[in-house]
């Protein structure tokens, strides 16, 4: 079963708007991260923005913020006043548990492909 | 600020052939991971290592050996190349495995063509 679920394969939103791009998790350890990644067409992943599991707030790291519903166990992201340069793929990835065994425990999903209209 | 250096950045290889992906952080990170990327797919974990002299076995390490003699370097081996092994190769390195710690910085990739 799929652990990491993006639904979205792509998307077109016009500069200037809002997107939210779609992630679901599935996982049963109680301790748990969430990460979101960039890959432009160059090909490098860029690390965005990370929720913990315990975490009370939503995180937020200037334009990107993270829609956490633990109950529904989604982890949105969200890009305030799209530009073009967000124009990419996004992974959405998850890691279960924490210390050494959780390093093998780092799942992505199959990502979305953003595209900015001007 | 280097990061995580990989080379080569480009490779083609004939089936059977063997080589060696280096992968160099300069960011005194305890863990380190190899991935590969295929067409429509996420990344899949390959081996990680957490620690100088340490590796494991991720998701799909058949084919692929490695290495970590020193801290800052993680070497991704491959003995008889095959088609399949045709992809494009991510390593990554974290400050260690436990909440913020775990976020992991990635090079630019290796992209691999087995003929």
């Amino acid at each position: 079963a799929q652990k990491i679920t993006q639904t979205q394969p792509g998307m077109f939103v016009q500069e200037k708007e809002a997107v939210t791009l779609d992630c679901t998790y599935d996982t049963s350890d109680p301790s748990y991260g969430l990460f979101w990644y960039k890959q432009p067409s160059s090909g490098e992943m860029i690390f965005l923005i990370y929720q913990g599991s315990y975490d009370q707030q939503n995180a937020t790291e200037g334009r990107y913020s993270l829609n956490f519903q633990k109950a529904r166990k989604s982890a949105n992201l969200v890009i305030s006043a799209s530009q073009l340069g967000d124009s990419a793929m996004y992974f959405c990835a998850m890691r279960e548990g924490q210390g050494y065994s959780s390093a093998s425990k780092i799942i992505f999903g199959s990502g979305t492909r953003l595209s900015i209209r001007p | 600020n280097a990061g995580v250096t990989q080379t080569p950045k480009f490779r083609v290889l004939k089936t059977g052939q063997s080589m060696t992906l280096l992968c160099a952080q300069d960011m005194n990170h305890e863990y380190m991971y190899w991935y590969r990327q295929d067409p429509g797919m996420g990344l899949r974990l390959i081996h990680y290592s957490v620690g100088e002299g340490t590796t494991a076995k991720g998701e799909v390490p058949d084919g692929y050996n490695v290495s970590r003699l020193k801290k800052q370097n993680f070497l991704l081996g491959l003995e008889s190349a095959a088609p399949s092994q045709t992809s494009v190769y991510f390593c990554a390195s974290s400050y260690g495995a436990g909440e913020a710690k775990n976020i992991q910085y990635f090079g630019a990739g290796t992209r691999l063509s087995v003929l």
